[in-house]
């Protein structure tokens, strides 16, 4: 069965700090990953997805991610963090069946400080 | 951009009565999707929609939990008799295709408050 772990419920960075989400994912066929965001009081946000073709994967807002097979993680991150990054993450996992539903993480969500 | 809209934005109602949540996914759009958010925990899948009919549930989706295509553009999530544990966030998603590669887009969601 397909599973994903979101480490760290808060994350804070500073302005202009790298950020790093961190997430593993369990999956039982080769996975499509997807981190999604959701800015307050809207809905949630494809930023990138992992679909098997290159392991790093540009999305929008300047994040990327990089599917790592051996370590089972898809980690987002983001060079230097601006304030309108501020809102919360989810990482998910196609769950392999024919409609593609979605098996979230928990969560992260990602301050930033002026 | 096209997007996905949801009605209503907040829902508060007593237990045990019924609530119709409604969507309106993307228009080209083929299938469709109902996840639910509990606050603070994961969001949930509830079930999949796809040529009038329902693809995958579930075992959340029991049944007090309905869908319906009613016409060319709405889909809607009907909950019977509504529990405390029905307290939760839900949203509507839809996507071009199906299969696991596909992107799903996300409605702003339903706050749904069950007294």
């Amino acid at each position: 069965a397909q599973s994903v772990t979101q480490l760290g419920s808060h994350v804070s960075v500073s302005e202009g700090a790298l950020v790093l989400l961190r997430c593993n994912y369990s999956s039982s066929v080769p996975p499509y990953l997807f981190w999604y965001v959701q800015y307050p009081n809207q809905g949630l946000q494809l930023l990138l997805k992992y679909t098997s073709a290159a392991t790093l994967v540009k999305g929008i807002n300047g994040f990327e991610a990089e599917f790592k097979k051996s370590e089972t993680s898809f980690h987002l991150t983001k060079p230097s963090a601006h304030m309108s990054d501020a809102a919360e993450y989810f990482c998910a996992v196609s769950n392999g069946g024919s409609q593609g539903n979605l098996i979230f993480g928990k969560g992260t969500k990602l301050s930033v400080k002026p | 951009e096209p997007e996905v809209t949801q009605t209503p934005s907040h829902q508060v109602t007593q237990m045990g009565q019924e609530v119709i949540l409604r969507c309106v996914p993307i228009s080209n759009h083929l299938y469709f999707y109902w996840y639910r958010q509990i606050l603070g925990q994961k969001v949930e899948f509830l079930v999949s929609f796809y040529n009038n009919e329902i693809s995958e549930k579930s075992e959340i989706f029991d049944d007090q939990f309905s869908v319906e295509r009613p016409d060319g553009s709405n889909f809607t999530l009907k909950i019977r008799s509504t529990k405390l544990e029905d307290s939760a966030m839900y949203f509507c998603a839809s996507s071009r295709f199906g299969g696991g590669q596909e992107t799903q887009y996300f409605g702003p969601g339903t706050r749904l408050l069950v007294l």
